[in-house]
């Protein structure tokens, strides 16, 4: 149950797109099409972005979305505001019937 | 609304025990999975444990299994998670998250409750 790798951090400035990436393996990320994107403010609960790779639950702004291919999923925030500075972290339901998390990927913006 | 409050957390001593609660309410408690996720202090997160809703399917993380238990009362809406053998690297904030019907994720999360594991 290794953790998926994210890189530590990104950053952009106002207006601009960044894509994080998740890497996984082929009993995770690339077995099933359940990859989900938490995003997390300091001292605050997780709030789920993404789920089944590509879906936003209501009321999620279009400027998030998800993609994935093979072993690797992928969160594009575009037009970055201020406050989409935040912690990131991906997830996967994995074929031991269990859920692995990134390790996180702290998003500065400028 | 959906609520999630976590309770339980506080000091144990390594080797010790705590259980933790979660108090559901805005949904229909019984037809949703859900999950225990921690977070140790300036780390990420580490999803420990599940349940379904009838209690007939349970997982867990290998770093917990065998030391804690997951259960639910339904007609309490409530979540438990029985943590023995508690060891320096179980202290965390801990939160409980329902799962999305068929989602394999978890759209609403609690605020989380404090376990330090300290002689």
């Amino acid at each position: 149950q290794s953790a998926l790798t994210q890189p530590a951090s990104v950053s952009g400035s106002p207006g601009q797109s960044i894509t994080i990436s998740c890497t996984g393996t082929s009993s995770d990320v690339g077995a099933y099409d359940y990859v989900s994107w938490y995003q997390q403010h300091p001292g605050k609960a997780p709030k789920l972005l993404i789920f089944d790779v590509t879906t936003r639950p209501s009321g999620v702004s279009d400027r998030f979305s998800g993609s994935k291919s093979g072993n690797t999923a992928s969160l594009t925030i575009s037009g970055l505001r201020t406050e989409d500075e935040a912690d990131y972290y991906c997830s996967s339901f994995t074929t031991s019937t269990t859920w692995v998390f990134g390790g996180g990927t702290g998003l500065t913006v400028l | 609304e959906v609520r999630l409050v976590e309770s339980g957390g506080g000091l144990a001593q390594p080797g010790g025990s705590l259980r933790l609660s979660c108090a559901a309410s805005g949904f229909t408690f019984s037809d949703y999975s859900m999950n225990w996720v921690r977070q140790a202090p300036g780390k990420g997160l580490e999803w420990i444990s599940y349940v379904n809703g009838r209690s007939d399917a349970k997982h867990y993380a290998d770093s917990v299994k065998g030391r804690f238990t997951i259960s639910r009362d339904n007609a309490k809406n409530s979540l438990y998670l029985q943590m023995n053998s508690l060891r320096d690297e179980d202290t965390a904030v801990y939160y409980c998250a329902r799962d999305r019907p068929r989602g394999y994720c978890s759209d609403y999360w609690g605020q989380g409750t404090l376990v330090a594991v300290s002689s």
